[in-house]
């Protein structure tokens, strides 16, 4: 079936450190990915997606792409702040049952960003 | 992004009491909609998938008398957890899929069993 590996956390960084959550999947087929983040008291937003290998997914100043050979899908913003603080969740989408897709996600990584 | 909204955001409940939580979708119909658990430092767990006017698609070892979800119409899906016990506390969040590859969350619902 399908699964996500993500970098455990917590992860605690200065402001405008670089920041790098490493994500690696397993599936059948050719999935898309996501990254989502879930700010406090706040539910699951999407940050960035990428649908095919190569594709660069990327918002806020965060990126990843889509590394097929390597099954990755690597979190990286140059410049963290503050507000960056949240969790980060990698996913997959099981694009087989199209109108019906379903999600597979990592378990979550906290990053909290000091002044 | 579109709003999807969960009510209540927490709820207490006495061990074998039922509870329903509401997810509605208000800026667009939503003829599928995802039902997920979230414990404590780990990962989203699919639930069920939600269908509008026919029964929900039940995951692997999640019990569908226990968990009954009724997606009533375009907006609205239900969980309602019955005779609910302390290892069903727990953060139950709901999304809604609007086309390939978008699904938008609703903040969840914290229940707790006494």
């Amino acid at each position: 079936g399908n699964s996500v590996t993500q970098m455990e956390g917590p992860v605690t960084l200065s402001e405008e450190a670089f920041l790098t959550i490493n994500c690696t999947y397993t599936a059948t087929g050719y999935p898309s990915l996501f990254w989502y983040v879930q700010y406090p008291g706040e539910g699951l937003q999407l940050l960035l997606k990428a649908t095919k290998a190569d594709d660069k997914g990327s918002n806020k100043g965060f990126e990843a792409t889509y590394r097929k050979e390597t099954t990755s899908f690597h979190l990286e913003k140059g410049s963290v702040q503050v507000s960056d603080s949240a969790v980060y969740f990698c996913a997959l989408s099981d694009r087989s049952n199209f109108g019906n897709e379903k999600l597979t996600f990592g378990t979550g990584t906290r990053l909290t960003i000091i002044p | 992004g579109a709003v999807v909204s969960q009510h209540p955001s927490w709820v207490i409940c006495k061990s074998g009491t039922s509870v329903k939580i509401e997810c509605r979708s208000l800026d667009f119909q939503a003829t599928t909609m995802f039902w997920y658990r979230q414990f404590p430092k780990q990962s989203l767990m699919l639930m069920a998938t939600s269908n509008e006017g026919s029964k929900a698609t039940y995951e692997q070892g999640v019990e569908k008398d226990k968990f009954l979800i009724n997606h009533a119409s375009l907006t609205l899906s239900t969980l309602t957890v019955t005779s609910a016990h302390p290892e069903d506390s727990s953060f139950y969040i709901c999304s809604a899929y609007r086309g390939p590859d978008t699904q938008y969350f609703g903040p969840g619902t914290r229940l707790t069993v006494l």
